[in-house]
């Protein structure tokens, strides 16, 4: 069926320092998203976007996030600077439309934050 | 804010017994309910979509049960094999419908 990417599946980086976390989703999917998890906890939804921008965040998507996708390539989550607290997995989905309409996602990527 | 539990959050059973895996909601307006499957190294793969007005929900080899009253949502796998071990995750579509809520997932393991 349909698969999304995750590139890469595992990143380490310094405090501080700036990651971005590639999603390559569905090729005919419009909608997608981030999603974080914490280690043994529940996974949480950050951001989702729709024709270029950002349609709805929670109080998880700090100001130090971002996302885009330009034309044609990875749907993207940027974090600027990384704190210890941003390692997690990210995960990133994709979806034809909102609501139920399925919501395909990623193996993840995650991120150790030192 | 609402909340999606899950329980338990392991689980061991026996080829060929039952396992159950239970969530709680606590959103009363929740109308979209998700079961999802996610084997090592792998995405989430959805099992199957609930929609508030059916409360017996049959797969192949499982079988979702909601109870609005209690606002609880269960997966029922009736003869588990190897193959269905792997973390499964319950999720309750937000009230905007623009994303998911999820519970914090069981790891099912099946012993031959």
């Amino acid at each position: 069926g349909p698969k999304v990417l995750q590139i890469p599946s595992h990143q380490i980086i310094d405090m501080g320092q700036m990651v971005t976390l590639n999603c390559d989703p569905v090729s005919n999917h419009l909608y997608f998203y981030w999603y974080k998890q914490i280690l043994g906890q529940q996974m949480e939804f950050l951001v989702n976007f729709y024709n270029g921008k950002v349609m709805e965040k929670s109080k998880l998507f700090k100001d130090q996030f971002s996302v885009e996708r330009p034309d044609g390539s990875y749907f993207t989550l940027k974090i600027q600077p990384t704190a210890l607290e941003d390692s997690a997995v990210y995960f990133c989905a994709s979806s034809t439309d909102w609501g139920s309409y399925e919501q395909y996602f990623g193996p993840g990527t995650r991120l150790t934050v030192l | 804010g609402e909340q999606v539990e899950q329980r338990p959050p392991h689980l061991s059973v026996r080829e060929g017994d039952s396992a159950v895996i239970i969530c709680t909601y606590t959103d009363p307006n929740s109308y979209y309910f998700f079961w999802y499957k996610q084997e090592p190294g792998a995405g989430l793969q959805l099992l199957m979509k609930v929609f508030s007005s059916t409360e017996i929900n049959e797969g192949q080899g499982f079988t979702v049960l909601l109870n609005k009253k209690d606002k609880q949502l269960s997966l029922n796998l009736t003869a588990a094999h190897p193959g269905d071990s792997a973390v499964y995750f319950c999720a309750a579509l937000s009230d905007s419908g623009t994303y998911q809520r999820f519970g914090t997932g069981t790891k099912l393991q099946v012993v031959p």
